[in-house]
């Protein structure tokens, strides 16, 4: 019963491919999000869904497209895939409004571009 | 959101208490301090979050000073597992807009 699950754990793929990550949350959450962690380990928005609407849409290359089917499913889609892409991606979920807890983030995809 | 200013690494002894300082001299009445931790290899963890009164859970108590100008979050007694980096973040709350932004953390090494 993960609260918010990333699929895959890991991926490795070659320059040049197009690959999708899944994320699902199961908090009942309104608002998910997308962070990537680079080498340097830092952390750094992507994207903001709210009731399967963008509101965020950082400086990202239109290569990266999301897509919410749902308030409880936030999908990255990503084409042509570059080396400067390896990185964690997570996926985040939080309620606005609601209770006052922050995010809950899953536990990370390991994107290797080769 | 305010930035906020935190050491780069800590080190603390196993049983002794982390105190995990942040300076945000800039936040603004409406901002909260959040706490987060993220253990090698997963993804960020909620601890904490305070507006001007301090805050206490099971995991750790947050101290913010009276004029709000900065914070100390304390783990009462660190272990091998509290080993991670700390990420100190104010924020306005309950807009779409404002999500999480994470600076450089402080890296904190609990040592046996």
């Amino acid at each position: 019963d993960t609260a918010v699950s990333q699929t895959p754990k890991y991926l490795v793929t070659q320059m040049g491919n197009d690959k999708s990550i899944k994320c699902e949350q199961n908090l009942g959450h309104d608002t998910m999000y997308w962070y990537k962690q680079d080498s340097k380990k830092f952390l750094k928005i992507m994207f903001s869904y709210n009731n399967k609407e963008l509101i965020i849409n950082e400086t990202v290359p239109n290569r990266f497209s999301p897509k919410s089917p749902d308030k409880a499913h936030l999908n990255l889609h990503i084409n042509s895939l570059e080396l400067g892409d390896s990185a964690v991606y997570f996926c985040a979920s939080s309620q606005l409004g609601g209770a006052n807890y922050g995010y809950t983030f899953g536990s990370g995809t390991r994107l290797t571009v080769v | 959101d305010a930035k906020t200013t935190q050491p780069p690494s800590m080190d603390c002894a196993e049983g002794r208490a982390a105190n995990l300082p942040c300076n945000h001299s800039t936040i603004s009445g409406n901002e909260y301090v959040y706490w987060y931790r993220q253990i090698h290899s997963q993804g960020p963890q909620y601890i904490i979050h305070g507006l001007k009164n301090n805050e206490t859970n099971e995991m750790a108590s947050l101290i913010i000073t009276e004029d709000r100008k900065s914070s100390t979050l304390i783990l009462p007694h660190a272990t091998l597992r509290d080993t991670a980096v700390y990420y100190c973040i104010v924020r306005v709350d309950w807009n779409a807009g404002n999500m999480l932004t994470f600076g450089g953390g402080t890296r904190l090494m609990v040592k046996p």
